[in-house]
């Protein structure tokens, strides 16, 4: 069946260091690729999608590119801010519903 | 309003309690979903619903009731909940797709406490 697996958190960096999340996939057909962000207290919102191979998707800082031949979906930022502490979840589009990993806490320190 | 807007956003019931959740959307969507996060766990999948009708029971238990009256709206009717249902339980809504590219838009969640 269809599967998301995301690196485990929590991944805790100083601001202004590169950020990496690495996340993969398992998947028939050609889904849409997801991450999300959720911040303390907060629900879930949008970060960044791509919708095809090789498609970039970007969004305050982050990238991630669609990769189909190594099934990844990787976030990355360049220069993280104390504001990016949250936790990020990879998701696949499938058939009416969103198939998630189990999200990676980032905490970022001053 | 815009969006999807979930209500009440904290919430402590005993266990002899019955109250309901509710989640209103305003993106003219024609599906909606109950998720379940609870701590050090991944997000739970509960139930889908396409155009009002029940699409998805992710084998969740009876004290759990949904409701969908409409596109719009969605219910999740609680009762003789156990302490381990405590959680943060959020709605999210999107269009209703046949390829595999669904992109949902979520609620901001209800804290639910069962004491």
């Amino acid at each position: 069946g269809n599967s998301v697996t995301q690196m485990e958190g929590p991944v805790t960096l100083s601001e202004e260091a590169f950020l990496t999340i690495n996340c993969t996939y398992t998947a028939t057909g050609y889904p849409s690729l997801f991450w999300y962000v959720q911040y303390p207290g907060e629900g879930l919102q949008l970060l960044l999608k791509a919708t095809k191979a090789d498609d970039k998707g970007s969004n305050k800082g982050f990238e991630a590119t669609y990769r189909k031949e190594t099934t990844s979906f990787h976030l990355e930022k360049g220069s993280v801010q104390v504001s990016d502490s949250a936790v990020y979840f990879c998701a696949l589009g499938g058939y009416n519903k969103l198939i998630f990993g189990a999200g990676t806490r980032l905490a970022v320190h001053p | 309003e815009t969006g999807v807007t979930q209500t009440p956003r904290h919430l402590v019931m005993g266990m002899t309690n019955k109250k309901s959740l509710k989640c209103e959307q305003h993106l003219g969507h024609n599906a909606m979903y109950w998720y379940k996060q609870s701590a050090k766990k991944p997000l739970e999948l509960m139930f889908v619903y396409n155009f009002k009708e029940q699409t998805e029971n992710n084998s969740v238990p009876s004290r759990f009731s949904p409701e969908c009256p409409n596109s719009s709206h969605l219910f999740l009717h609680l009762h003789t909940l156990q302490p381990e249902d405590s959680a943060l339980y959020l709605c999210a809504s999107s269009q209703s797709r046949t390829e595999m590219n669904t992109e949902a838009f979520f609620g901001q969640g209800t804290r639910l406490t069962v004491v």
